[in-house]
């Protein structure tokens, strides 16, 4: 089953602090994608990611392709930084144009 | 910065009733998507469009669903008879070209009662 998770669910940490959030995925992909959910419901995408890293800014977001695993790490987060991380990808195996979620992980950046 | 748009961002209709949501995407993409997210559940795909045809569509995406391009800008979701669980958000994205990055619309709360 193609599935998508996220880790942690939640997520507290003091402003300045460098943050981890950690997607995984059970088959191969073509395309990862890192989507940042406001408070207000709004949707932005941050990356779009099918090997190595990228950075904007205070975000940085890896891909290991072997290990179906990808990261986004904040550095010197701060309380804008709040809101929910939401991975997605799209799979090599089934639809094409398909993207499948995460559940998300809800990130609190406090002064 | 071109961007996604929707209208309305709230739409609050009775149980039965037919709604359209609208979604103006960004003007040279070519593939269109729909999604939805029901409160506190994660985001889900519906159904994407290109060249005027759907391409891909989910088992959420039944006949009570439709999609059209009905002029150059326009891309719209039609919900013919509403049901309580359809209450959520949706949003609408678009993408130069499949594989590319997606811009998402700023959403429409759809509440069914």
């Amino acid at each position: 089953k193609n599935e998508v998770e996220q880790s942690p669910q939640n997520l507290t940490a003091q402003e300045g602090e460098f943050i981890t959030i950690n997607c995984s995925y059970s088959v191969g992909i073509s395309a990862l994608h890192w989507l940042q959910q406001h408070p207000g419901g709004g949707i932005v995408s941050l990356f779009m990611l099918s090997s190595g890293k990228k950075k904007h800014g205070r975000l940085i977001a890896t891909i290991n392709i072997q290990e179906k695993h990808s990261s986004l790490h904040i550095t010197a987060s701060h309380p804008r930084d709040s809101a929910v991380y939401i991975c997605a990808v799209r799979f090599l195996i089934g639809t094409a144009s398909k993207l499948t979620f995460g559940t998300g992980t809800r990130l609190q950046v406090t002064l | 910065e071109p961007e996604v748009t929707q209208t309305p961002s709230h739409q609050v209709t009775q149980m039965g009733q037919e709604v359209i949501l609208r979604c103006v995407p960004i003007s040279n993409h070519l593939y269109f998507y729909w999604y939805r997210q029901i409160l506190g559940q994660k985001v889900e795909f519906l159904v994407s469009f290109y060249n005027n045809e759907i391409s891909e569509k989910s088992e959420i995406f039944d006949d009570q669903f439709s999609v059209e391009r009905p002029d150059g800008s326009n891309f719209t979701l039609k919900i013919r008879s509403t049901k309580l669980e359809d209450s959520a958000m949706y949003f609408c994205a678009s993408s130069e070209w499949l594989v590319y990055e997606q811009y998402f619309g700023p959403g429409t709360r759809l509440t069914v009662t």
